[in-house]
């Protein structure tokens, strides 16, 4: 069974910073496009950032320059490292296998989400 | 501000057929994808790459697109579809991911 199991989330004062993890079974993380994706509460979907299997990656304007995306392969795991938390940085965030063909963009598997409060 | 556009919420009638649209540019040149998302739950991908269904989706799930438009259509829908159902492409740069506001739809 594929699955995504995402940890690290919790109460982090403003500015401070906090890793999450995503451990993967199921799937290997090298030969998969893993992105990060989060959700305000009450609010929409937000894509957060992408790690290709070349090691490219990429982040939505709200977290670029504060958030960087990682994998360990020896581990199967991706991690999102976020600095100068913000108290708009509250979400869950989920970690997702990104599909990326040329003509589309989604998301196959989900984890559960691992909740980030950011607040004093 | 998302560059997909979703009307915010929409209604069926039980057994009766909805469609759910999503707006933007970069949509002339990607196709959307569709989630569903219950409360308290991680988001389900129900269409891919223009109109592909997961394993497990039921067929009465599809998918058209026009334009800067895409649409996610349920044909007889059911009480457990009630949910919140989002778009996602590519934005127009084409290297970052991008959802709509989402649809909560409400199944009468």
């Amino acid at each position: 069974e594929v699955q995504l199991v995402e940890s690290g989330g919790g109460l982090i004062q403003p500015g401070g910073s906090q890793r999450l993890s995503c451990a993967a079974s199921g799937l290997t993380v090298s030969s998969n496009y893993m992105s990060w994706v989060r959700q305000a509460p009450g609010k929409g979907l937000e894509w957060v950032s992408v790690i290709y299997t070349g090691d490219t990656k990429y982040y939505a304007d709200s977290v670029r320059g504060r958030f960087t995306i990682s994998r360990d392969n020896s581990k199967n795991t991706v991690y999102l490292q976020m600095n100068s938390l913000r108290a708009e940085d509250t979400a869950v965030y989920y970690c997702a296998r990104d599909r990326a063909p040329p003509t589309s963009w989604y998301f196959d598997i989900w984890g559960r989400g691992t909740l980030v409060t950011v607040s004093s | 501000s998302s560059e997909l556009t979703q009307d915010p919420a929409v209604s069926v009638a039980l057994g009766q057929t909805v469609r759910i649209t999503c707006q933007g540019n970069s949509l002339r040149s990607y196709y959307a994808s569709w989630y569903q998302q219950k409360p308290g739950q991680a988001p389900l991908l129900v269409i891919y790459d223009k109109d592909n269904r997961p394993s497990g989706i039921p067929d009465r799930f599809s998918a058209s697109s026009s334009g800067n438009t895409a649409s996610l259509t349920i044909t007889g829908a059911q009480a457990e579809d009630e949910a919140d159902y989002y778009c996602n492409s590519r934005d127009s740069s084409g290297s970052h991911g991008v959802f709509g506001g989402g649809t909560k739809l409400t199944v009468l």
